[in-house]
């Protein structure tokens, strides 16, 4: 079966710090990847997506970017946080674009 | 940019009483989904839908994809405390997925 893993759990950095956040799938090849942010009870803002190794597409213009070095590891990164960073970053699958997408279990970032 | 907007956005109410919950844009999907998440976890989906009109009973809760499949409900009977949690559509559109803005719903014993 499939499984997904983010980490950490729980972040808090002080503003400007750099971040890296990662994200892996376990039992599955080649799937969509995606980044969302989630501010406190609201819905997704998708922030990046992939589709294979080395493709990133962003959604929103923003000091974060991020990365895909290998088939089923994705990673949100920023080398300066702002105050306006904090937030839930969820990490998600899908085996293809528009399917049921598979969420992980959060980030939960605070930037002081 | 296809928006899915949800209403109502926050929702509370006693155990035992019904709601509704609806999706609504101005494009066409391919199909709609329903997810719930719980505070500090991630969404998981409930249900998909595909056909416009179709109807899907998952237990309490019933889906319903619009006719023109630009809507959705959500219909819960007899609330539970367990049902509390936030409630997101999302659309399928020219392969991407389309998230709604979510309903956030507290069901109180």
């Amino acid at each position: 079966s499939q499984t997904i893993h983010q980490w950490p759990a729980t972040l808090v950095q002080p503003v400007g710090s750099p971040l890296s956040l990662e994200c892996t799938v376990e039992g599955t090849s080649n799937p969509n990847l995606y980044w969302y942010r989630q501010a406190a009870g609201r819905g997704l803002q998708l922030l990046f997506y992939s589709v294979g190794i080395g493709q990133i597409s962003s959604e929103v213009p923003q000091n974060l970017s991020a990365s895909r070095p290998q088939d089923r590891q994705f990673i949100l990164s920023s080398k300066k946080l702002l105050l306006s960073d904090s937030g839930f970053y969820l990490c998600a699958w899908s085996v293809h674009s528009g399917d049921t997408q598979y969420f992980g279990p959060g980030t939960r970032l605070t930037v002081l | 940019t296809q928006l899915l907007e949800q209403s109502p956005q926050f929702l509370s109410i006693q155990e035992g009483e019904n709601l509704t919950v609806y999706c609504n844009s101005s494009s066409v999907f391919s199909s709609l989904q329903w997810y719930r998440q719980e505070p500090g976890e991630g969404p998981v989906l409930l249900v998909t839908v595909v056909t416009g009109g179709e109807v899907k009973k998952l237990k309490r809760l019933t889906f319903q994809f619009g006719d023109a499949r630009k809507d959705s409900s959500l219909h819960i009977t007899a609330a539970q405390p367990g049902d509390t949690g936030l409630y997101l559509c999302a659309g399928e559109h020219t392969d991407k997925l389309i998230f709604g803005t979510g309903t956030r719903l507290q069901v109180f014993p």
